[in-house]
Formats: C-alpha cells, structure tokens, sequence
C-alpha cells in the first residue's frame, strides 16, 4: 500500500524564522502532491500543490519542492508566524488512483 | 460561495449503534470523499462518490458505507458501532475527482463511541 510519511511529529520555530517540514513518500508512480494545514478544530486546509513534471513551486511565504529521485517533499514557509501554527500534512495521488493518501502529520508550533 | 457543510459537528454513540453523516459539497463539485482520522493513524481513505456511483473504497469493513445523491450530497453510515470508530469523520469535495484537482475539506464530525 501507500506510505506517506513525515520526518518529524513536532517542530518548534521562533517567529520570524524560516520553517522546513519534510515529507517522504513510497509510491515512485505519484502524479500530485499537495500540501495541507490543519488547524485545531477545523478541517484541512489547502497550501500549495505541485505536480510530478515540477520540482518547485512557490506561494504567498511557502515554497514546495520536490526531489523524486529520493521521494522526497518539503514545505518551506518563510518569516514563520503565529497564525502558521497548526498540523501539516503532505499529500499524494498515484497516476492510477483518485484517492490522496496522506501522511501522519507534523505539529508546527510558532514561539512569539 | 459556501464551503463543504458537514452534520453533525459533534455526536456520541454507545458501542452496537449506528450512526449516519451527512456532507453537502461545494456547489457545482460532483465528487465527494470520505475520510477518517484518528490521532494514531492519520487520514485515512474511505471511499469516493461520483455522480451517485462509488468510485473509489479504501480498506474499511463493510460496516462502512456511504451514498450520493442526485445533488452530490453525500451520506455515510457506519453500522454496529465499536469504540474504535471514535474519530473525526472528513468529508472533502471537489470537481471531477482528486487527481484533477484539490480537495475542499468541511470541519468534520467527531464522533465519540462510549
């Protein structure tokens, strides 16, 4: 089956800086990714996506590569704020599914 | 426009009941998934509707069902209760389908099984 996995549960920033949360995934065969935050109480929210022809893609103090030489995906928000601290999940689809397989979660915690 | 309205936010059941779900997708969106998470395990898949056909099952017992309707509203149905069934049950919407596009998630329903 799929696995999606995250290096790390938790990560703890100081506001300002920069934050990096990775993800590693199984399926070599994967077409999309997205990346989600999940705030307490709410649902999962949309970040920023990118597609297999694509290494790279930038947002509004998000960056998202991905390197699928070593299935790997990263989420880089910048100058890191209070308001970032949630969940962070990565996501993908296979070339052949319709279904986001998604991983366990990393906890964002922003120090004021 | 209106996000992804997912009923009831919050419910308890006891172990053997059943328990139905109700999610109203973005309008215009034609699919409508499933998905249960649990501190242990994430996000996990359990099935997608398109035009009132079930597309897509991910590895839930039977006691898991769900439907669409004519309006892509979509209901879920979890039979004979057990205590590890307590979960936030998401419902997320989109276009044609995940692969062609994001997911829009509700809030969710917590459902507590005692």
């Amino acid at each position: 089956g799929e696995s999606v996995g995250l290096h790390l549960p938790t990560l703890s920033v100081q506001e300002g800086d920069n934050s990096i949360i990775n993800c590693a995934y199984s399926n070599s065969a994967s077409d999309y990714f997205i990346w989600y935050k999940q705030e307490s109480g709410k649902g999962p929210q949309f970040i920023i996506d990118i597609r297999s022809n694509m290494d790279k893609r930038q947002g509004q103090r998000v960056t998202v590569l991905l390197n699928k030489t070593v299935k790997h995906l990263s989420l880089q928000i910048a100058a890191t704020q209070p308001g970032d601290s949630a969940v962070y999940f990565c996501a993908e689809i296979p070339f052949t599914g319709n279904q986001f397989y998604f991983g366990t979660g990393t906890s964002l915690t922003v120090i004021p | 426009k209106a996000g992804v309205t997912q009923t009831p936010r919050y419910l308890i059941k006891t172990r053997g009941q059943q328990v139905t779900l109700s999610c109203s997708p973005i309008s215009g969106h034609r699919s409508v998934s499933w998905y249960q998470q649990t501190p242990g395990q994430g996000l996990q898949f359990l099935f997608e509707y398109f035009s009132e056909t079930q597309r897509n099952k991910g590895n839930f017992p039977g006691r898991f069902s769900g439907r669409q309707f004519s309006n892509s509203r979509s209901e879920m149905n979890v039979s004979t209760l057990e205590l590890g069934d307590s979960a936030l049950y998401l419902c997320a919407s989109s276009w044609t389908g995940a692969s062609t596009g994001e997911l829009f998630f509700g809030e969710g329903s917590r459902l507590t099984v005692l």
